[in-house]
C-alpha cells in the first residue's frame, strides 16, 4: 500500500535559520507529490507540487522542495524562516490515478523561536 | 468567492443525531473530495466526486456516512446517528478536473459529538 512518512512530528527553529522538513513516500509508480501548510484554524494551502521534469520545484512563500527518486524523498526547504511560517506542514502523494485522491503524511508541526 | 467554502464552520451535536456538512467548490471545478482530520491523526480520504457521481466511496468509514453532489456544484456529507469517534475536522477540496491533481481546500467544518 502507498504511504507517506514525515519522520519529524515537531521541529523548532530560530527565526532566520534554515529549514528542512523531511518526507518519504512508498509508491510504485511515478508519483505526484505535494506540500501543504495548515495554519491554526485554517484549511490546507498548497505550497508546491511535483509532477515531472525538474526535480527542484519552487513554491510560494519562499519554499522549495527536491524530488529524489533514489531516496523516495521529497523534502521541503526554506533558507530563512519567518515567524509567520509557524504552522503544520503536510506532505502528500496522489495514490490513485483514476481518482487522484491524496494520501497524507502525519504532518510536521513547525515552531519558530524569536 | 474565489475559494472553496464550507458550512457550518463549527458544529456541536449530541450522540445519535444526524448532521449535514456542506461544501461549495470553486466554480467550474468538476472534481470534489472529502477528507477527515481527527485530532492527533492524519488526514484520511473519505469520498470523491467526478461531476455528480462518486466512483470511489471506499474511504467512507461506515454506512452511517453518505455524500451527494448536485449540479456539479454543492456537495453534502451526511453522518447519521453520530458517534463520539466521528468528532473531527471535515475538509472539502476541489480540483479543476480529476486528471488535474492539484486540490484546493476549504477551511473545514469542526464537528464535535458530545
Amino acid at each position: 500500500a502507498q504511504s507517506v512518512t514525515q519522520p519529524d512530528i515537531h521541529i523548532t527553529v530560530s527565526e532566520g535559520a534554515s529549514l528542512e522538513l523531511r518526507c518519504n513516500y512508498s509508491y510504485g509508480a511515478t508519483p505526484y507529490l505535494f506540500w501543504y501548510v495548515q495554519s491554526p484554524g485554517q484549511g490546507l494551502q498548497l505550497l508546491l507540487k511535483y509532477f515531472s521534469g525538474d526535480t527542484l520545484v519552487q513554491g510560494i512563500k519562499g519554499f522549495e522542495a527536491e524530488f529524489k527518486r533514489s531516496q523516495s524523498s521529497f523534502n521541503l526547504r526554506k533558507p530563512s524562516v519567518h515567524w509567520s511560517d509557524a504552522a503544520e506542514y503536510f506532505c502528500a502523494v496522489v495514490t490513485n490515478n483514476a481518482g487522484n485522491m491524496l494520501t497524507f503524511g502525519g504532518g510536521t508541526r513547525l515552531m519558530v523561536k524569536p | 468567492g474565489a475559494g472553496v467554502s464550507q458550512s457550518p464552520s463549527n458544529k456541536v451535536t449530541e450522540k445519535g443525531k444526524d448532521v449535514e456538512l456542506r461544501c461549495d467548490p470553486i466554480s467550474g471545478h468538476t472534481a470534489l473530495y472529502w477528507y477527515r482530520q481527527r485530532l492527533g491523526q492524519g488526514l484520511e480520504f473519505l469520498i470523491y466526486f467526478q461531476g455528480n457521481s462518486a466512483p470511489d466511496k471506499s474511504g467512507l468509514p461506515s454506512d452511517r456516512f453518505s455524500a451527494e453532489r448536485t449540479g456539479e456544484s454543492v456537495s453534502t456529507l451526511t453522518i447519521q446517528r453520530t458517534q463520539q469517534e466521528d468528532s473531527a475536522v471535515y475538509l472539502c477540496a476541489s480540483s479543476l478536473e480529476v486528471r488535474r491533481a492539484e486540490q484546493y481546500f476549504g477551511p473545514g467544518t469542526r464537528l464535535t459529538v458530545t
